[in-house]
């Protein structure tokens, strides 16, 4: 596609649940991120892909938190057992493998834990 | 660990002034520093990028600029619009591993008033 598409654009879910978070990226672009944005907070990185492995994944805040990636392309961010505290926007990025150039961001999926 | 500052957090100023954003950081071991804006409830544009190598980017009424040693960037807006009200993010990307990891300042609001 034409850029980074992300869904759902919002999420509202009750505490507990499990959620699923959707990254498509720019096509032919090798590395994929995750970051979270908290209110106040500046980004916050989450995870490093390029292609299907992850070599960093520093970012993840607790086992709760996973993301995977499959063909090279799409990713999926998920939450099990949501707390409150991960309310929040979740945003993708995605860049070509070249280390030098920049990274290009999706809108992003606006989480809700009630 | 990479810290980056924004000063001010949020700025209202009438339309036609020039302006400045400042950002610093505490690790001057960047690989470049990149200035994005950012729209309520979007992701991420990037407006200039500056290798570590440069001094400073152009592109149209911004100017950002870069001194490494001292661990500051500016972003100059000249002649501001009231379309250019949003939120201006800083980034320093350090390489590692192969790839950028991409460090974020909380932001500057800005508000351009008609």
């Amino acid at each position: 596609g034409a850029g980074v598409s992300q869904s759902p654009s919002n999420k509202v879910t009750e505490k507990g649940k499990d959620v699923e978070l959707r990254c498509d990226p720019i096509s032919g672009h090798t590395a994929l991120y995750w970051y979270r944005q908290s209110l106040g907070q500046g980004l916050e990185f989450l995870i490093y892909f390029q292609g299907n492995s992850a070599p960093d994944k520093s970012g993840l805040p607790s086992d709760r938190f996973s993301a995977e990636r499959t063909g090279g392309s799409v990713s999926t961010l998920t939450i099990q057992r949501t707390q409150q505290e991960d309310s929040a926007v979740y945003l993708c990025a995605s860049s070509s493998r070249q280390s030098n150039q920049p990274q290009h961001f999706g809108d992003g999926t606006r989480l809700s834990i009630l | 660990k990479q810290e980056v500052t924004q000063i001010p957090a949020a700025l209202s100023v009438p339309e036609g002034e020039n302006l400045v954003l400042n950002c610093s950081f505490t690790d001057s071991a960047i690989y470049n520093l990149q200035w994005f804006r950012q729209d309520p409830g979007k992701g991420l544009t990037s407006l200039l990028l500056i290798q570590s190598s440069q001094r400073e980017q152009t592109s149209g009424r911004l100017n950002a600029s870069l001194d490494k040693s001292s661990g500051r960037s500016t972003l100059y807006i000249a002649a501001s619009q009231p379309g250019d009200s949003a939120t201006y993010l800083c980034a320093v990307s350090t390489l590692g591993g192969g790839y950028q990891k991409v460090t974020f300042g909380i932001g500057t609001k800005l508000q351009v008033i008609p």
